[in-house]
Protein backbone atom coordinates (compact mmCIF):
# COMPACT_ATOMS: atom_id res chain seq x y z
CA UNK A 1 0.00 0.00 0.00
CA UNK A 2 1.25 3.85 -1.07
CA UNK A 3 2.50 5.19 2.40
CA UNK A 4 3.46 8.68 2.96
CA UNK A 5 6.61 10.14 1.34
CA UNK A 6 8.85 12.73 2.65
CA UNK A 7 11.84 14.25 0.95
CA UNK A 8 15.06 15.00 1.95
CA UNK A 9 14.82 12.23 4.52
CA UNK A 10 18.07 14.36 5.73
CA UNK A 11 19.19 17.78 5.66
CA UNK A 12 22.17 19.81 6.97
CA UNK A 13 21.73 23.73 7.47
CA UNK A 14 23.60 26.63 8.83
CA UNK A 15 22.02 28.97 11.36
CA UNK A 16 19.92 31.53 9.18
CA UNK A 17 19.84 29.74 6.11
CA UNK A 18 16.52 28.36 4.49
CA UNK A 19 15.12 24.90 4.53
CA UNK A 20 11.97 22.73 2.63
CA UNK A 21 10.56 20.26 3.37
CA UNK A 22 7.94 17.96 1.22
CA UNK A 23 5.39 15.65 1.88
CA UNK A 24 3.34 13.45 -0.34
CA UNK A 25 0.56 12.13 1.27
CA UNK A 26 -1.22 8.99 0.52
CA UNK A 27 -3.37 8.76 -2.39
CA UNK A 28 -7.24 9.96 -1.54
CA UNK A 29 -6.33 11.40 2.19
CA UNK A 30 -7.41 15.32 2.02
CA UNK A 31 -5.42 16.26 5.10
CA UNK A 32 -2.07 16.68 5.92
CA UNK A 33 -0.61 17.05 8.97
CA UNK A 34 3.21 18.52 10.31
CA UNK A 35 4.60 17.59 13.86
CA UNK A 36 8.21 18.24 15.13
CA UNK A 37 10.11 15.48 17.32
CA UNK A 38 12.83 16.33 19.04
CA UNK A 39 15.25 14.13 21.01
CA UNK A 40 13.48 11.44 23.28
CA UNK A 41 10.04 14.23 23.23
CA UNK A 42 6.86 13.73 22.20
CA UNK A 43 5.78 14.89 18.57
CA UNK A 44 4.56 18.37 18.58
CA UNK A 45 2.15 19.44 16.04
CA UNK A 46 2.34 22.82 14.21
CA UNK A 47 0.00 22.85 11.38
CA UNK A 48 -2.25 21.09 9.08
CA UNK A 49 -4.17 21.45 6.05
CA UNK A 50 -7.55 20.29 4.87
CA UNK A 51 -8.88 20.37 1.47
CA UNK A 52 -5.31 23.55 1.05
CA UNK A 53 -6.60 25.42 3.22
CA UNK A 54 -5.09 25.89 6.57
CA UNK A 55 -7.46 24.09 9.22
CA UNK A 56 -5.52 24.16 12.51
CA UNK A 57 -1.78 26.12 13.41
CA UNK A 58 0.09 24.80 16.44
CA UNK A 59 3.15 26.18 18.27
CA UNK A 60 4.66 27.17 14.96
CA UNK A 61 7.55 29.73 14.80
CA UNK A 62 6.44 32.63 12.62
CA UNK A 63 9.81 31.85 10.58
CA UNK A 64 8.09 28.54 9.43
CA UNK A 65 5.32 28.88 6.59
CA UNK A 66 3.42 25.95 4.88
CA UNK A 67 1.05 25.22 2.55
CA UNK A 68 -0.71 22.38 0.59
CA UNK A 69 -1.15 22.30 -3.41
CA UNK A 70 -3.78 21.42 -5.80
CA UNK A 71 -2.27 17.71 -5.64
CA UNK A 72 -2.66 17.30 -2.17
CA UNK A 73 1.03 17.82 -1.69
CA UNK A 74 2.54 19.92 1.07
CA UNK A 75 5.65 21.82 1.76
CA UNK A 76 7.45 23.08 5.26
CA UNK A 77 9.30 26.66 4.42
CA UNK A 78 11.81 27.39 7.39
CA UNK A 79 13.90 30.63 7.57
CA UNK A 80 16.09 32.15 9.65
CA UNK A 81 17.24 28.81 10.73
CA UNK A 82 18.34 28.45 14.71
CA UNK A 83 19.96 25.62 16.04
CA UNK A 84 16.65 24.62 18.31
CA UNK A 85 15.39 24.29 14.50
CA UNK A 86 17.20 20.48 14.43
CA UNK A 87 14.57 17.68 14.97
CA UNK A 88 12.76 15.31 12.97
CA UNK A 89 10.06 16.82 10.97
CA UNK A 90 7.13 14.38 10.24
CA UNK A 91 4.30 14.69 8.18
CA UNK A 92 0.96 12.95 8.65
CA UNK A 93 -2.14 12.30 6.27
CA UNK A 94 -5.79 10.77 6.89
CA UNK A 95 -8.85 11.44 5.58
CA UNK A 96 -11.75 13.83 7.81
CA UNK A 97 -13.09 12.18 11.02
CA UNK A 98 -12.14 10.00 12.93
CA UNK A 99 -8.64 11.65 11.80
CA UNK A 100 -6.65 8.24 11.43
CA UNK A 101 -3.50 9.08 11.08
CA UNK A 102 -0.30 7.27 8.61
CA UNK A 103 3.03 9.09 9.07
CA UNK A 104 6.18 9.49 6.87
CA UNK A 105 9.13 8.59 7.42
CA UNK A 106 10.48 12.14 8.58
CA UNK A 107 13.19 14.61 7.20
CA UNK A 108 16.29 14.61 9.95
CA UNK A 109 16.80 18.46 10.13
CA UNK A 110 20.18 19.49 11.52
CA UNK A 111 21.09 23.54 12.22
CA UNK A 112 24.67 24.03 12.28
CA UNK B 1 -8.61 21.14 26.61
CA UNK B 2 -8.14 17.67 25.78
CA UNK B 3 -4.96 15.95 27.06
CA UNK B 4 -3.48 12.42 27.49
CA UNK B 5 -1.24 11.02 30.10
CA UNK B 6 1.10 8.01 29.82
CA UNK B 7 1.88 6.85 33.41
CA UNK B 8 4.50 4.50 32.82
CA UNK B 9 8.19 6.76 31.18
CA UNK B 10 10.25 3.71 31.15
CA UNK B 11 9.65 0.32 31.49
CA UNK B 12 12.09 -2.70 31.45
CA UNK B 13 10.87 -6.57 30.94
CA UNK B 14 12.22 -9.79 30.04
CA UNK B 15 11.22 -11.81 27.15
CA UNK B 16 8.19 -13.45 27.02
CA UNK B 17 6.77 -11.51 30.11
CA UNK B 18 3.52 -9.58 30.16
CA UNK B 19 3.02 -6.03 29.35
CA UNK B 20 0.61 -3.10 30.07
CA UNK B 21 1.02 0.62 29.26
CA UNK B 22 -1.34 2.81 31.04
CA UNK B 23 -2.95 5.77 28.81
CA UNK B 24 -5.89 7.87 30.61
CA UNK B 25 -7.28 10.63 28.23
CA UNK B 26 -9.34 13.93 29.57
CA UNK B 27 -12.42 14.14 27.02
CA UNK B 28 -15.32 13.10 28.32
CA UNK B 29 -17.29 13.46 24.49
CA UNK B 30 -16.95 10.84 21.73
CA UNK B 31 -13.60 10.05 21.95
CA UNK B 32 -11.07 7.90 18.93
CA UNK B 33 -7.95 6.68 20.42
CA UNK B 34 -4.69 4.90 19.10
CA UNK B 35 -1.54 3.90 20.11
CA UNK B 36 1.63 4.48 18.05
CA UNK B 37 4.65 2.92 17.94
CA UNK B 38 8.17 4.01 17.08
CA UNK B 39 10.91 1.51 16.70
CA UNK B 40 14.64 3.45 17.07
CA UNK B 41 15.22 6.25 14.22
CA UNK B 42 11.94 5.14 12.65
CA UNK B 43 8.61 6.60 12.13
CA UNK B 44 5.66 6.59 14.34
CA UNK B 45 3.43 3.53 13.26
CA UNK B 46 -0.07 2.58 13.91
CA UNK B 47 -0.79 0.01 16.27
CA UNK B 48 -4.15 -0.18 17.00
CA UNK B 49 -7.11 2.26 17.09
CA UNK B 50 -10.08 2.32 18.74
CA UNK B 51 -13.57 4.27 17.47
CA UNK B 52 -16.59 2.72 18.88
CA UNK B 53 -17.44 -0.73 19.60
CA UNK B 54 -15.97 -2.93 21.28
CA UNK B 55 -14.05 -1.92 24.07
CA UNK B 56 -11.28 -4.48 23.55
CA UNK B 57 -8.91 -3.79 20.09
CA UNK B 58 -6.79 -6.23 18.97
CA UNK B 59 -3.64 -4.36 16.88
CA UNK B 60 -0.42 -5.66 15.16
CA UNK B 61 2.43 -7.77 16.22
CA UNK B 62 -0.09 -9.43 18.88
CA UNK B 63 -0.88 -5.97 20.87
CA UNK B 64 -4.18 -5.25 22.45
CA UNK B 65 -5.84 -2.34 24.06
CA UNK B 66 -8.89 -1.80 26.32
CA UNK B 67 -10.94 1.19 26.23
CA UNK B 68 -12.76 1.69 29.86
CA UNK B 69 -15.15 4.27 29.41
CA UNK B 70 -15.51 4.73 32.99
CA UNK B 71 -11.87 5.00 34.07
CA UNK B 72 -11.17 7.09 30.57
CA UNK B 73 -8.48 4.62 30.11
CA UNK B 74 -6.89 2.99 27.00
CA UNK B 75 -4.42 0.73 28.20
CA UNK B 76 -2.11 -1.17 25.37
CA UNK B 77 -1.27 -5.19 26.37
CA UNK B 78 0.59 -7.75 25.31
CA UNK B 79 0.71 -11.45 26.60
CA UNK B 80 4.34 -12.06 25.68
CA UNK B 81 6.84 -9.41 24.77
CA UNK B 82 9.70 -10.06 22.56
CA UNK B 83 13.29 -8.14 21.86
CA UNK B 84 11.80 -6.89 18.61
CA UNK B 85 9.30 -4.73 20.41
CA UNK B 86 11.67 -2.55 21.96
CA UNK B 87 10.68 1.13 21.41
CA UNK B 88 8.66 3.95 22.37
CA UNK B 89 5.05 3.80 22.62
CA UNK B 90 2.54 6.57 22.52
CA UNK B 91 -0.52 7.13 22.79
CA UNK B 92 -2.90 9.84 21.68
CA UNK B 93 -5.76 11.27 20.57
CA UNK B 94 -7.27 13.78 18.14
CA UNK B 95 -7.79 16.86 18.93
CA UNK B 96 -12.30 17.50 18.40
CA UNK B 97 -13.19 19.40 14.82
CA UNK B 98 -9.30 19.24 13.70
CA UNK B 99 -7.53 16.22 14.56
CA UNK B 100 -4.56 17.21 14.99
CA UNK B 101 -3.17 14.67 17.08
CA UNK B 102 -2.16 15.17 21.18
CA UNK B 103 0.15 12.53 22.28
CA UNK B 104 1.38 11.14 25.69
CA UNK B 105 4.37 11.59 26.67
CA UNK B 106 5.64 8.35 25.42
CA UNK B 107 6.70 5.46 27.61
CA UNK B 108 9.98 3.63 26.70
CA UNK B 109 10.24 -0.22 26.37
CA UNK B 110 13.42 -2.00 26.85
CA UNK B 111 12.73 -6.01 26.35
CA UNK B 112 15.94 -7.73 27.52
CA UNK B 113 16.87 -10.61 25.83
Amino acid sequence: AAGVIQSPRHLIKEKRETATLKCYPIPRHDTVYWYQQGPGQDPQFLISFYEKMQSDKGSIPDRFSAQQFSDYHSELNMSSLELGDSALYFCASSRQYPYEQYFGPGTRLTVT
Amino acid sequence: AQSVSQHNHHVILSEAASLELGCNYSYGGTVNLFWYVQYPGQHLQLLLKYFSGDPLVKGIKGFEAEFIKSKFSFNLRKPSVQWSDTAEYFCAVPAEGTGKLIFGQGTTLQVKP
